[in-house]
């Protein structure tokens, strides 16, 4: 079963306006963190944001913010005010770490293109 | 510190030759990650490590695959006989425990 699903294959965004990119998990442990990653094109893997499972408030980074809903299993990436160097693959990623010892996987990931 | 280094960074081999892949975590992290990443099955984890010990290998595909990490500074990652199917970019990852993993540049494999 796929325990992190992005159902966002490709998105669109203008430059400068905002995008949601949408994720959603499945664990039953009761600790454990939420990450989104960054891959352009040149294929390095950036690290964007993190959020616990206890964090009280979302996290934000810069433009990056997490839309973090425990009850409903979702951690959207928002991307205020898009740029072209935004354009990318996007990786949303779960650590757990009581039931599974720290094991970090990976959803299909998002490719967001930026339009001028 | 450098990051985490891989090495090398490309590969080509032909079919049936042995592979090693090798990776050079941040120095103090606990964690060490290996990942494979293709258009078809996305960023599929093969093996961890934590403090040096295996910890989950269900994600290695057979038993051509093997990986090894014989201290905190190093580690391998084997195929052996390579198979065309095996032709991905290898990824290696590492971290302290519950924070992000930060990612080596990648080995970018092509089997023939």
């Amino acid at each position: 079963a796929q325990k992190i699903t992005q159902t966002q294959p490709g998105m669109f965004v203008q430059e400068k306006e905002a995008v949601t990119l949408d994720c959603t998990y499945d664990t039953s442990d009761p600790s454990y963190g939420l990450f989104w990653y960054k891959q352009p094109s040149s294929g390095e893997m950036i690290f964007l944001i993190y959020q616990g499972s206890y964090d009280q408030q979302n996290a934000t980074e810069g433009r990056y913010s997490l839309n973090f809903q425990k009850a409903r299993k979702s951690a959207n990436l928002v991307i205020s005010a898009s740029q072209l160097g935004d354009s990318a693959m996007y990786f949303c990623a779960m650590r757990e770490f009581y039931n599974q010892g720290g094991k970090l996987i990976f959803g299909q990931g998002t490719e967001l293109s930026v339009k001028p | 510190d450098a990051g985490v280094i891989q090495s090398p960074r490309h590969e080509v081999t032909e079919m049936g030759q042995e592979v090693t892949l090798r990776c050079k975590p941040i120095s103090g992290h606990d964690y060490l990650f290996w990942y494979r990443q293709t258009m078809m099955r996305g960023l599929e984890l093969l093996i961890y490590f934590n403090n040096n010990v295996p910890i989950d290998d269900s994600g290695m595909p057979e038993d051509r695959f093997s990986a090894k990490m014989p201290n905190a500074s190093f580690s391998t990652l084997k195929i052996q006989p390579s198979e065309p199917r095996d032709s991905a970019v290898y990824f290696c990852a590492s971290s302290l425990s519950q924070v992000e993993a930060f990612f080596g540049q990648g080995t970018r494999l092509t089997v023939v």
